[in-house]
């Protein structure tokens, strides 16, 4: 099977720079997705690792490292927009076949 | 605009009731999926469709009931469900569904309560 942790809630400042970080764990790794995913709203594909590395697209990068097991994703000079839930999900093998795995979620909250 | 489209938005229906949710994809894909998203869990893969062919079934109980006619558009039947099912369900869209570089694209999702 497969798991994966990432925080439930974090809060940051308009113009800010946060990191949000999952692990997890998982055989037959073959990638790693972030999405963001505002309230009532489908979730949005923000990027994809599966080299470890920094992957950088405007004010969003994310970041893997296989061997440790952990990604991040940092958003840089926060909007308001960005206030949403960002979910972690990696392609991995799972009741015998590949399978995207998602995790909880984090909430995050920017404020002025 | 997402090109996954999901019909209805909400939904509220009885436990005796039958309905179905519709999803419809403009991409070209060949895989579709369905999801259900209830609060503080994580998104959880019900079904699979690639080529129309159901290659998934994640010990869904049978009162939901997909169904593929084409590879652009999939359905899901409900009959008899319980208050527990209710939850967001999403559909997605991939070119293909067995490489880590098929990005699932999500529609808005239906907002299901069961009375």
């Amino acid at each position: 099977g497969q798991n994966i942790d990432q925080p439930t809630e974090m809060t940051a400042t308009e113009g800010a720079i946060v990191q949000i970080n999952c692990t997890y764990q998982t055989s037959g790794f073959n990638g790693l997705f972030w999405y963001q995913q505002h309230a009532g709203e489908a979730p949005t594909f923000l990027s994809y690792n599966v080299l470890d590395g920094l992957e950088e697209k405007g004010r969003f990068s994310s970041f893997l490292s296989r061997s440790k097991g952990y990604s991040y994703l940092l958003l840089k000079e926060l909007q308001m927009k960005d206030s949403a839930s960002y979910l972690c999900a990696v392609w991995g093998l799972t009741g015998g076949g590949n399978k995207l795995t998602f995790g909880t979620g984090t909430q995050l909250k920017v404020e002025l | 605009e997402t090109g996954v489209t999901q019909t209805p938005r909400h939904l509220v229906m009885g436990m005796t009731n039958k309905k179905s949710l519709k999803c419809e994809q403009h991409l070209g894909h060949n895989a579709m999926y369905w999801y259900k998203q209830s609060a503080k869990k994580p998104l959880e893969l019900m079904f699979v469709y690639s080529l129309e062919e159901r290659v998934e079934n994640n010990s869904v109980p049978s009162r939901f009931s997909p169904e593929c006619p084409n590879s652009s558009h999939l359905f899901l039947h409900l009959h008899t469900l319980q208050p527990e099912d209710s939850a967001l369900y999403l559909c997605a869209s991939s070119q293909g569904f067995r490489q880590g570089t098929d990005t699932q694209y999500f529609g808005p999702g239906t907002r299901l309560t069961v009375l």
